[in-house]
């Protein structure tokens, strides 16, 4: 079946740091990729996706290009702000049918620090 | 237009207790998901709904129910809460965007069951 794999957290960096969450996949099709950001006490929001093989993701300074060739799609950032604390999640959907659930990495928590 | 709405947003429950969480979304959506937050899991699935009148098994499905009588609702069922149960549960559905799908989260019920 579908799965993601995430690096384990937490992962605490100063402030102008240079990030990198890792995030691998396994599935069957095509899928899309998703990475997603729950702030402390929110819900999650969307923070960027790709669809197909060497798109890059991209939103408030983060990116992230799916790489079909190693099954990946590692978030960056060139600079962190303490704002940028908090819980980023690495998923997947299945493009290929309208019926599978989006399948979740188990979360990487960064803090920032001033 | 207000997404996808889940109440409530807080519960307490104490063992034996049943209850139901809404969610709601008034966005046309099809397929519809029940999802699961614990400490280092990340999100797990419980149940999702394809269409209307239609329901199937996630990955932790024991101990709930869902209900999905029309397009817009799906509710979960606790029938004799425990307190494994206790969690943050967070309503989704979906939906096509460009090549691929996009999906649309609740805020999430904070749910204690002591």
């Amino acid at each position: 079946g579908n799965s993601v794999t995430q690096m384990e957290g937490p992962v605490t960096l100063s402030e102008e740091a240079f990030l990198t969450i890792n995030c691998t996949y396994t599935a069957t099709g095509y899928p899309s990729l998703f990475w997603y950001v729950q702030y402390p006490g929110e819900g999650l929001q969307l923070l960027l996706k790709a669809t197909k093989a060497d798109d890059k993701g991209s939103n408030k300074g983060f990116e992230a290009t799916y790489r079909k060739e190693t099954t990946s799609f590692h978030l960056e950032k060139g600079s962190v702000q303490v704002s940028d604390s908090a819980v980023y999640f690495c998923a997947l959907s299945d493009g290929n049918s309208g019926n599978t659930p989006l399948v979740f990495g188990k979360g990487t928590r960064l803090s920032v620090i001033a | 237009n207000a997404g996808v709405t889940q109440t409530p947003k807080f519960q307490v429950l104490k063992t034996g207790q049943s209850m139901t969480l809404q969610c709601a979304q008034d966005m046309n959506h099809n397929s519809m998901y029940w999802y699961r937050q614990d400490p280092g899991m990340g999100l797990r699935l419980i149940y999702y709904s394809a269409s209307e009148g239609t329901t199937d098994k996630g990955e932790v499905p024991n101990g709930y129910n869902v209900s999905r009588l029309n397009k817009r609702e799906f509710s979960l069922r606790l029938e004799s809460a425990a307190p494994s149960q206790t969690s943050v549960y967070f309503c989704a559905s979906k939906f096509r965007q460009g090549q691929g799908y996009g999906y649309t989260f609740g805020s999430g019920t904070r749910l204690t069951v002591v």
